[in-house]
C-alpha cells in the first residue's frame, strides 16, 4: 500500500521560504511515476502546484513558477518544495500525491497545514 | 488554463436519494477527467478516472459520465458516509485544474 506523510514547519513568516517534505513508504520512487504537490487554502478548493519524474524533470504551475521548486532523493524516498518570497495568500493545507500516468492523482498525503503570518 | 465549472455549489438531498452532479470544462478534454470526494480534515479520494472508470475500492453506486466539455457524477442511493465535497479535475492540459467543488448535504 502506498502512502504518503507529508511534514515541515507549520508557521512561516512572509517573505520568506515555505519547505515541505513527503516521505513515500510502499513504493520505491526511483521505480517510476510523477510526485505532485497541491494545495488547498482555507474554505477553498483545490490548486495542483506542480510534480516531478523520478529522474528529476518537473512540470509547474504558471502561475506560481517563479517561486517554486520540486526536488527528489531516491535515496530517502521522498520529494519536497519549496514555495519562495510566501505571503499570507500562500496559506492553505499543503498535500503530496502520486501522479498516474493519466495525469490523476491516486494516491494522497493526509495534508499539512501552513500558515504565513509574521 | 482550462478552467472547470462544477454545479451546483451545494446539492441537499435526502438519504437513499439520487444525487447528479456536473462538472463543465472551458474546453474539450475529451475524456480525461476525474472526480475525488473530499471529507472535512481529509485528503481527496479519488473515485473516477477517464471520466467513467471507478477507482479501486469505490462503490457501483458512484458513476461518472460525459466527455469533451459536460461531465456528469450521479450517486445513485446516497449513504450517509457519501456526505461530502465533490471535485472534477481536467487531467488533459497543463495546468491541471480543479472545479471548486460540489457540496452533496443532507437535506
Amino acid at each position: 500500500q502506498v502512502q504518503l506523510q507529508e511534514s515541515g514547519p507549520g508557521l512561516v513568516k512572509p517573505s520568506e521560504t515555505l519547505s515541505l517534505t513527503c516521505a513515500v513508504s510502499g513504493y520505491s520512487i526511483s521505480s517510476g511515476y510523477y510526485w505532485g504537490w497541491i494545495r488547498q487554502p482555507p474554505g477553498k478548493g483545490l490548486e495542483w502546484i506542480g510534480n516531478i519524474y523520478h529522474i528529476g524533470s518537473t512540470n509547474y504551475n504558471p502561475s506560481l513558477r517563479s517561486r517554486v521548486t520540486i526536488s527528489v532523493d531516491t535515496s530517502k524516498n521522498q520529494f519536497s518544495l519549496k514555495l519562495s518570497s510566501v505571503t499570507a495568500a500562500d496559506t492553505a493545507v499543503y498535500y503530496c500525491a502520486r501522479r498516474s500516468d493519466l495525469w490523476y492523482f491516486e494516491y494522497w498525503g493526509q495534508g499539512t497545514q501552513v500558515s504565513v503570518s509574521p | 488554463e482550462i478552467v472547470m465549472t462544477q454545479s451546483p455549489a451545494t446539492l441537499s438531498v435526502s438519504p437513499g436519494e439520487r444525487a447528479t452532479l456536473s462538472c463543465r470544462a472551458s474546453q474539450s478534454v475529451s475524456s480525461n477527467l476525474a472526480w475525488y470526494q473530499q471529507k472535512p480534515g481529509q485528503a481527496p479520494r479519488l473515485l473516477i478516472y477517464g471520466a467513467s472508470t471507478r477507482a479501486t475500492g469505490i462503490p457501483a453506486r458512484f458513476s461518472g459520465s460525459g466527455s469533451g466539455t459536460e461531465f456528469t457524477l450521479t450517486i445513485s442511493s446516497l449513504q450517509s458516509e457519501d456526505f461530502a465535497v465533490y471535485y472534477c479535475q481536467q487531467c488533459d492540459n497543463w495546468p491541471l485544474t480543479f472545479g471548486g467543488g460540489t457540496k452533496v448535504e443532507i437535506k
